[in-house]
């Protein structure tokens, strides 16, 4: 069975510091992909990246950053010089790559910046 | 190009009473997901879609729920009667037909949040 787990259930910082979202991740499967969701006030569930288990290079995409290890089944997310609009809760899912496209889901990390 | 949109965004309705919620998937995506929310736990799958057809209904939690797609565009789901462990938020997604069949993205609607009295 998948599972993934987000064990930090809320973090606060201050605005400009960086910031590190854990998420590890449990499958059978050789193959997966794996996602990071942002779910800011308004509610709706904002698509920030997808990433294939045979790429194991670290994404960077401007204050965002991803660092996906296979050795530890972990896929963490930094936001360097974090900012109040970064404050939303965020999501790691898991997913097959072929066969059921359910996404499975971690519980998420509520991410307060304050100013 | 419009994103997923849910109707309503929230919903008050007591115990036994009947719930429609409603999803409009973006235009041309064959693939429609709905997905659950309770009590601040983790999102949770329902169901799935490809077009009109119910691909995987694994997710859902008894036969008080009821989804359809006519015509496989917008999705409806019923809970009839509705009990207060339905309470929560109710997401749907929506992807592109893919070739491969292998899993696309899925891109999500705001939720309707269902609070069952």
């Amino acid at each position: 069975a998948q599972k993934v787990t987000q064990a930090q259930t809320e973090i606060s910082v201050v605005e400009k510091e960086d910031v590190t979202l854990d998420c590890v991740y449990e499958t059978r499967d050789t193959t997966y992909y794996l996602f990071w969701y942002k779910q800011p006030p308004s509610g709706e569930l904002v698509f920030l990246i997808r990433r294939n288990s045979f790429d194991e290079q670290n994404e960077i995409s401007g204050r965002y950053s991803w660092n996906f290890q296979k050795s530890t089944s972990s896929f963490n997310f930094t936001i360097t010089a974090s900012q109040v609009v970064d404050s939303a809760v965020y999501f790691c899912a898991l997913s097959e790559i072929q066969g059921a496209q359910k996404l499975v889901f971690g519980q998420g990390t509520r991410l307060t910046i304050n100013p | 190009e419009a994103g997923v949109t849910q109707f309503p965004s929230h919903s008050v309705i007591e115990k036994g009473q009947t719930v429609t919620l409603r999803c409009d998937p973006i235009s041309g995506h064959d693939n429609l997901y709905w997905y659950r929310r309770v009590m601040g736990k983790e999102i949770k799958f329902l169901l799935h879609f490809v077009k009109e057809s119910k691909q995987d209904e694994s997710g859902m939690p008894n036969n008080r729920f009821l989804a359809e797609r006519t015509g496989g565009t917008y999705s409806t789901l019923k809970v009839q009667p509705a009990e207060l462990e339905d309470s929560g938020v109710y997401f749907c997604a929506s992807s592109q037909e893919v070739r491969s069949k292998s899993t696309d993205t899925q891109y999500f609607g705001p939720g309707t949040r269902l609070t069952v009295l």
